[in-house]
């Protein structure tokens, strides 16, 4: 079973500082997705990388796929107190192109003060 | 927008009790699975669906069986609910592979005492 290692696991930041997340594994995954999760909800989908070395920007939010696809970024610039939440990396299983199975890390909690 | 639901949103059952958690999509996806949430675990793939009639194991099955007969629902039970079960569980739907994403049902949260 392939392994999502993400860190840190806590990050707590004042408004407007910049932050990185990152997802790492020692495995190579076809894609990888990250979600924002709220207290009380499901985690929803940010973005989806399938390339290696692929950049998506979501207005602040900057995603890379590593060039090996073995790992993974997020950089929130000038984070607002709206960030708030549980950020979550999920890779799909090498071979898993038929089931759709997604291995997710253990998440990180963001929390940003005003 | 509730195009997944999930039935009841909590629960409270006691030791050695079924449960039976619901998951209902009004989306027509294929792909149906369930996870559950556990500090320092993250979401751990309980058992999943590639259509009717056609379930798999994940990571974590003991315990757990589920049931798909129809496209639009998909059952977890817990066949006698030990503490360890105790949890938030998601349901989530794919449209046909995973690089789409997923889209979570909000949780049921179930205490087993």
């Amino acid at each position: 079973t392939q392994l999502l290692e993400q860190s840190p696991q806590f990050l707590s930041i004042q408004e407007g500082e910049n932050l990185t997340v990152y997802c790492n594994s020692s495995s190579v995954f076809s894609s990888l997705q990250w979600y924002r999760q709220e207290p009380g909800e499901g985690p929803v989908l940010l973005v989806t990388v399938v390339t290696g070395g692929e950049v998506k920007k979501l207005k602040r939010l900057t995603f890379q796929f590593g060039d090996a696809r073995k790992d993974s970024s997020l950089h929130i610039t000038a984070a607002q107190p709206g960030d708030t939440g549980l950020y979550l990396c999920a890779g799909m299983e090498a071979g898993s192109s038929n089931t759709g199975k997604l291995i997710f890390g253990q998440g990180t909690t963001l929390q940003v003060k005003p | 927008d509730a195009g997944i639901t999930q039935s009841p949103r909590h629960k409270v059952t006691e030791t050695g009790t079924p449960v039976t958690l619901r998951c209902h999509q009004t989306e027509n996806h294929r792909y149906m699975y369930w996870y559950r949430q556990d500090p320092g675990h993250g979401l751990r793939l309980i058992h999943y669906s590639y259509g009717v009639k056609d379930t798999d194991k994940g990571e974590v099955s003991d315990g757990y069986s589920v049931s798909r007969s129809k496209t639009e629902d998909f059952l977890l039970t817990l066949e006698s609910a030990t503490s360890s079960q105790t949890s938030v569980y998601f349901c989530a739907i794919s449209e046909t592979f995973a690089n789409y994403g997923y889209t979570f049902g909000s949780g049921t949260r179930l205490t087993v005492v």
